[in-house]
């Protein structure tokens, strides 16, 4: 079975300051990828970023960045210089190789960034 | 390009009536997954389709239930005998060919049940 922790209910931070989303996964699989979505107000999910557990390359994209440690087994994404167009819920998820192709995803953190 | 489209948005129906909601997934997908989502909670999957084969069904899923995707294209969900529990928004995914590819989603459909 997999599980993600996001224990950030909601973070609210005003414009052009960084901040850092948690996300800590759990899995017994050797192999398993992990997402990262945005959904903001209008509801619909919105592919961020995908990392298989071979790869802890960190990335960057533009303001966004993904710090994945396996030894902590934490894959957090950080917003540089938020924007208002930021504020949305954040959803971390995991596929591991024996979850078929079901993604378990966390609880989501709700980012509010105000001008 | 043409994302996955669902069908109704919303509905709005009676406990003890049933309910089918239509799932588009962007074409050249054979894989589709329905989620529900609860407010404040993260998706939770319901099942999945690899063509028109249902591959993975969640204890979730409950003999009320029922998916189809037939000819391998789109998709629909059927609630039978609705329950006040079942207000959720239903969620369609569609992804390529390989297992752990991005799953691509449609705008939902948000039922409530009175």
């Amino acid at each position: 079975a997999q599980k993600v922790t996001q224990a950030q209910t909601e973070i609210s931070v005003v414009e052009k300051e960084d901040v850092t989303l948690d996300c800590v996964y759990e899995t017994r699989d050797t192999t398993y990828y992990l997402f990262w979505y945005k959904q903001p107000p209008s509801g619909e999910l919105v592919f961020l970023i995908r990392r298989n557990s071979f790869d802890e390359q960190n990335e960057i994209s533009g303001r966004y960045s993904w710090n994945f440690q396996k030894s902590t087994s934490s894959f957090n994404f950080t917003i540089t210089a938020s924007q208002v167009v930021d504020s949305a819920v954040y959803f971390c998820a995991i596929l591991g190789e024996t979850s078929g192709s079901r993604l378990t995803f966390g609880e989501g953190t709700q980012l509010t960034v105000n001008p | 390009d043409t994302g996955v489209s669902q069908n109704p948005r919303h509905k709005i129906t009676k406990r003890g009536q049933n309910v089918t909601f239509r799932c588009d997934p962007i074409s050249e997908h054979n894989r589709l997954y329905w989620y529900r989502q609860t407010l404040g909670q993260g998706p939770e999957f319901l099942t999945y389709f690899q063509n028109e084969a249902q591959l993975e069904k969640s204890r979730l899923l409950s003999d009320r239930f029922s998916a189809e995707r037939p000819k391998g294209s789109f998709s629909t969900l059927e609630i039978q005998r609705t329950e006040q529990g079942d207000s959720a928004m239903y969620l369609c995914a569609s992804s390529g060919g390989f297992w752990a590819d991005e799953q691509f989603f449609g705008p939902g459909t948000r039922l409530t049940v009175l």
